[in-house]
């Protein structure tokens, strides 16, 4: 089945530096990649996307890049705030035969942003 | 539009007693997913249900375990004879049909003494 890694497991960053998690997953079939950002007792909230016909998405401050060859993914935010402190998760998922299945997610990646 | 729910938000159990959760999806959606988190860790994926049907339950222990999504309700994750290494977030997700996005809700909290 498939395997999802992430990159680093903890990530500190000065108040406007950007910060960039990476993802490698091993199914070759998978064609859906979400980032999740998940605070303290919250929900995982999906703040990115990115599906295997596209390189690259970029929102505001947050881009998602994908190389199907390498089978990596990752995610880049720009000039990060204190509110960006969380925990991301990367996940990959495909398409069967009348749905889309499960979501993998990786280990997550402990952000934390100093003023 | 209300989002996905999910009671009861806390739970507590000893061991030996069963666990109800419940999963209402958003509004419009007919899959559910639901994930456990372990303190400190991932989401790993249990059990993938349609309305009255089970998808995809591989991640789901064969043992205590079960999972419905009736025609009418919610859906109920069962956890049958608890033990303290059932102690975790369980979140569930849904999704529209043919949409690969999945939304979570805000998780049940489950402590087992």
């Amino acid at each position: 089945g498939e395997n999802v890694e992430q990159h680093p497991s903890t990530l500190s960053v000065q108040e406007g530096d950007s910060a960039v998690i990476k993802c490698t997953y091993s199914d070759s079939a998978s064609n859906y990649f979400p980032w999740y950002k998940q605070e303290l007792g919250k929900r995982p909230q999906l703040i990115i996307d990115i599906r295997s016909n596209v390189g690259e998405k970029k929102d505001q401050r947050i881009a998602v890049t994908l190389n199907k060859t390498a089978k990596h993914f990752s995610l880049h935010i720009t000039e990060t705030q204190p509110e960006d402190s969380a925990v991301y998760f990367c996940a990959a998922s495909k398409r069967g035969t009348d749905s889309w299945g499960k979501l993998q997610f990786g280990a997550g990646t402990q952000v934390v942003v100093t003023p | 539009n209300a989002g996905v729910m999910q009671n009861p938000r806390h739970l507590v159990r000893r061991r030996g007693q069963e666990a109800r959760l419940r999963c209402s999806p958003m509004k419009g959606h007919s899959h559910v997913y639901w994930y456990r988190q372990l303190p400190e860790e991932g989401l790993k994926f249990m059990v993938y249900l349609q309305k009255e049907n089970i998808i995809d339950e591989s991640g789901m222990p064969k043992e205590r375990f079960s999972a419905e999504f009736p025609k009418e309700g919610p859906s109920i994750l069962r956890i049958q004879q608890v033990v303290r290494g059932d102690s975790a977030a369980y979140f569930c997700a849904s999704s529209r049909d043919n949409q690969e996005t999945q939304y979570f809700g805000p998780g049940t909290r489950l402590l087992v003494l």
